[in-house]
């Protein structure tokens, strides 16, 4: 079974700060995925890494980075906390060569930031 | 630009009756329809994947159609049961790239 561990289910940060999520995968996936989730508008990609130290943007990457060291580790980084970064967070993978290979999903983190 | 339709009003329906939502999307031509289940509190997990040159892809009690000519695609639910109740996302991919495209979901709940 496909694994997908994501660091932290609930945080809280305040304004300002610089937050860390933290993604593992323990299925050799060589795609990674960061997606937001708010209530109404679905999941939307903010950044996705085909391999190791590779990333590309997705659809709302301002105020996150994102860092691949490790294949099996996918970090997405707020540089400045803001609260309209309040959300579910969920991290993906899945394998690379066909479009049509499915996303495995971690159990997602809900950042709220005061 | 590419969108997904869910219907975002909950389906309401009864232990043992077929739950069918819908999946309409415009501007895209996917050559991948996924579908998935996300439980409250939980990531989405896949169920089923249809291509663009197959009508029907039938997975025990789960069906989906994918009519390209419409742009839309129905899953069904037979004999549905209260542990069926949960948000199903539809997902589109095209043959190149990386991104899917996720519609916001439509929720079921199903009574006993």
């Amino acid at each position: 079974d496909v694994k997908v561990t994501q660091s932290s289910r609930y945080l809280v940060k305040r304004t300002g700060e610089k937050v860390f999520l933290e993604c593992v995968q323990d299925m050799d996936h060589e795609n990674m995925f960061w997606y937001r989730q708010d209530p109404g508008l679905g999941l939307r990609l903010i950044y996705f890494s085909y391999d190791v130290k590779m990333k590309e943007k997705g659809d709302i990457p301002e105020g996150y980075s994102v860092s691949r060291e490790k294949k099996e580790r996918f970090s997405l980084i707020l540089e400045s906390a803001s609260t309209n970064q309040t959300s579910m967070y969920l991290c993906a993978s899945s394998l690379s060569g066909g479009s049509h290979y499915e996303q495995y999903f971690g159990p997602g983190t809900r950042l709220t930031v005061t | 630009s590419q969108k997904i339709e869910q219907n975002s009003e909950a389906l309401n329906i009864q232990e043992g009756k077929t739950a069918t939502l819908t999946c309409n999307y415009t501007n895209y031509s996917p050559a991948y329809l996924q579908w998935y289940r996300q439980d409250p509190g939980r990531g989405p997990v896949f169920l089923l994947l249809i291509r663009e040159n197959e009508k029907e892809k039938r997975k025990e009690r789960l069906k989906v159609t994918f009519d390209t000519t419409l742009k839309q695609s129905l899953f069904h639910i037979t004999a549905s049961q209260p542990a069926d109740s949960a948000t199903y996302l539809c997902a589109l991919r095209g043959t190149g790239g990386f991104k899917t495209i996720f519609g916001a979901g439509t929720r079921l709940f199903v009574k006993a």
